[in-house]
């Protein structure tokens, strides 16, 4: 299995901050990174696929980078609405496999 | 837009199976793969398996001598059953559609239904 780590696990942030959350795979997953965002008690929400493109209606604050191994998403300037969840999944090969999850709170 | 929604107990007892439903509206269960993916109260997420239209099945080795994984094309739904129960599977069980066939990420998700395992 393809493990996926997460850093930081937490992280606490004030609305305009630029904020940055990446994603270690246990070996190369060419460009099958993606990530989601998850708000309490609801269903995760895709954000960005394939390392880079943004999910349709997703705000272009959010980007994404990488390949192979280590992979980045990148909130420009957070909103009060980004306090949130956020999970890297690996799609490169079964069994898909997510990171442990980075918490977004407010400073 | 296709929607997904999950329907079953939301209580099992230990060692009983546990069975769920995803009824997928506004489009066809033809093609994509349709996945299962459990989150533990306060936990992260688990991959359990798909299956495509066809019925040809991926699940996940930790789980796959417990779970199946079926698709009724004629009522636009597929199901999960997950035998011999513990507590340990206590969680939130989404649905959710594959990008592609050539692809593996998740939209659109279904709410999600909380299954408790307790005697």
């Amino acid at each position: 299995d393809i493990q996926m780590t997460q850093s930081p696990s937490s992280l606490s942030a004030s609305v305009g901050d630029r904020v940055t959350i990446t994603c270690r795979a246990s070996q190369s997953i060419s460009r099958y990174l993606n990530w989601y965002q998850q708000k309490p008690g609801k269903a995760p929400k895709v954000l960005i696929y394939a390392t880079s493109s943004l999910q349709s209606g997703v705000p272009s604050r959010f980007s994404g980078s990488g390949s192979g191994t280590d992979f980045t998403l990148t909130i420009d300037s957070l909103q009060p609405e980004d306090f949130a969840t956020y999970y890297c999944q690996q799609s490169y090969s079964t069994p898909l496999t997510f990171g442990g999850g980075t918490k977004v709170e407010i400073k | 837009q296709v929607q997904l929604q999950e329907s079953g107990p939301g209580l099992v007892k230990p060692s009983e199976t546990l069975t769920l439903t995803c009824n997928v509206s506004g489009g066809s269960i033809s093609t994509y793969h349709w996945n299962w993916i459990r989150q533990p109260p306060g936990k992260g997420l688990e991959w359990i398996g798909y299956i495509y239209y066809s019925g040809s099945t991926n699940y996940n080795p930790s789980l796959k001598s417990r779970v199946t994984i079926s698709v009724d094309p004629f009522k636009n739904q597929f199901s999960l059953r997950l035998n011999s129960v513990t507590p340990a599977d206590t969680a939130m069980y989404y649905c959710a559609r594959s990008s592609s066939v050539w692809d593996n990420w998740f939209d659109p998700w279904g709410q999600g239904t909380l299954v408790t395992v307790s005697s």
